[in-house]
Parts: C-alpha cells; sequence; structure tokens
C-alpha cells in the first residue's frame, strides 16, 4: 500500500520555464511534507518542507503548495536550471512518537533541457 | 565536514555470506536511520534508533539487524545474504523531536549510499 505517491516517473522542462512536480498521500495522518532532491551516487539531500497547517512555503526558487482537503501537495521550481536535473522524493511525516519517521514516494526524474 | 559516512560504498556478496555496513555521523544527531532504495521504489526504513542503545523495527526489517553502541555510529548487519537484499541502503540521522515543533523542526540528512550485490 503506497501512502505517498509520484504518479509521473520522469518530467522533460526546457531550461528558465517551470517545473511542476506533483505528489499525493492516503494517510490524513501525516502532517509534515518534505521534498528530496538527489543527484546519482550520492544521498538525498533535503529541499524544502511545510507544515499541514500551511498551505505555502517559498524558498528562493522552490514553492511547495500543500492541498490537504486533495491530500496533494506540489513543488515548483521557477526559474529551471539545468543543476536542477535530478530525481525528487516526496516524503512525509507523522507528529505521532518522536522518530518522525518518513514515508517516501517512488521519485520523479527532472531532466532540465536546453 | 563530513556529515553522514557509510562505509563500503560498494560491496559483492555471496549468497549466505554476512556483513556489517557502517554508518558514522559527526553531527551529535540522536535519531539515525537505515533504508534500502529498490528501482521503482521510493526509500524503505529498515531500522532506526533514537539513541545509544536503542533501535526499533521499520517498515521492512527481516533480514537485518542493527547496533547503536555509540550515540555516532549505526551498524546494519546481514546475518546471511540474499539475492532479494541486493539493493542501495542509505543511512540517515537527524537531530531529536517532532516536525512542526520549532527548535525540533530538522530533516534528515544521508550518506551517499552503500550499493550492494548478492549473487
Amino acid at each position: 500500500d503506497q501512502q505517498v505517491k509520484q504518479n509521473s516517473p520522469s518530467l522533460s522542462v526546457q531550461e528558465g520555464r517551470i517545473s511542476i512536480l506533483n505528489c499525493d498521500y492516503t494517510n490524513s495522518m501525516f502532517d509534515y511534507f518534505l521534498w528530496y532532491k538527489k543527484y546519482p551516487a550520492e544521498g538525498p539531500t533535503f529541499l524544502i518542507s511545510i507544515s499541514s497547517i500551511k498551505d505555502k512555503n517559498e524558498d528562493g526558487r522552490f514553492t511547495v503548495f500543500l492541498n490537504k482537503s486533495a491530500k496533494h501537495l506540489s513543488l515548483h521550481i521557477v526559474p529551471s536550471q539545468p543543476g536542477d536535473s535530478a530525481v525528487y522524493f516526496c516524503a512525509a511525516s507523522t507528529n505521532t512518537g518522536t522518530a518522525s519517521k518518513l514515508t517516501f514516494g517512488t521519485g520523479t526524474r527532472l531532466q532540465v533541457t536546453l | 565536514n563530513a556529515g553522514v559516512t557509510q562505509t563500503p560504498k560498494f560491496r559483492v556478496l555471496k549468497t549466505g555470506q554476512s556483513m556489517t555496513l557502517l554508518c558514522a555521523q559527526d553531527m551529535n544527531h540522536e535519531y539515525m536511520y537505515w533504508y534500502r532504495q529498490d528501482p521503482g521504489m521510493g526509500l524503505r526504513l529498515i531500522h532506526y534508533s533514537v539513541g545509544e542503545g536503542t533501535t526499533a523495527k521499520g517498515e521492512v526489517p527481516d533480514g537485518y539487524n542493527v547496533s547503536r553502541l555509540k550515540k555516532q555510529n549505526f551498524l546494519l548487519g546481514l546475518e546471511s545474504a540474499a539475492p532479494s537484499q541486493t539493493s542501495v541502503y542509505f543511512c540517515a540521522s537527524r537531530l531529536p523531536g517532532r516536525f512542526g515543533t520549532g527548535l525540533s523542526n530538522q530533516p534528515q540528512h544521508f550518506g551517499d549510499g552503500t550499493r550492494l550485490s548478492i549473487l
């Protein structure tokens, strides 16, 4: 049972345009969401997060939107740059207990073309 | 500026062999995690630890054991390797507490992974 879903395995966007990566979840107990970026042969690196009490969080070129009623979040990258080409993982956490275990989606490979 | 270091980076084992993967972090983090990543799947939690001397099972713990004898180290052991354990293994660490509460609003920091092949 995949509780966090990234239905698009890949996405290709032209440099300078907007990249939109989507993520859906099924567990209504999730209350914190994160995006990680992963380059080949490296570990995931934290990109941006959002609490369930917010519907938007922005950090430079990156903005995450949360729609709780639809159980959907999205990551917007504007403008997209070639260095953004990587695999992006959506992850979710619940505030039950202190270990803050993450449930990851399957990832979306973003390719930013020149 | 090491962060989270995993050793080894690559390893090939034969079925039935045993080995230990080492994760070391120099950030004084209380919590540590072991994940595996398989093609077409996200990272899945194997075991985790909330402090020195404590461990707990994650989503896919079968066939693995862990130990946290020192705060900075988290070991993942395979007692009798099976081909189904061929995967890329990631270790992560973070500060304690819960997301959404001020000081404890910290993400997990990952190592660069260990690629393990079992023949």
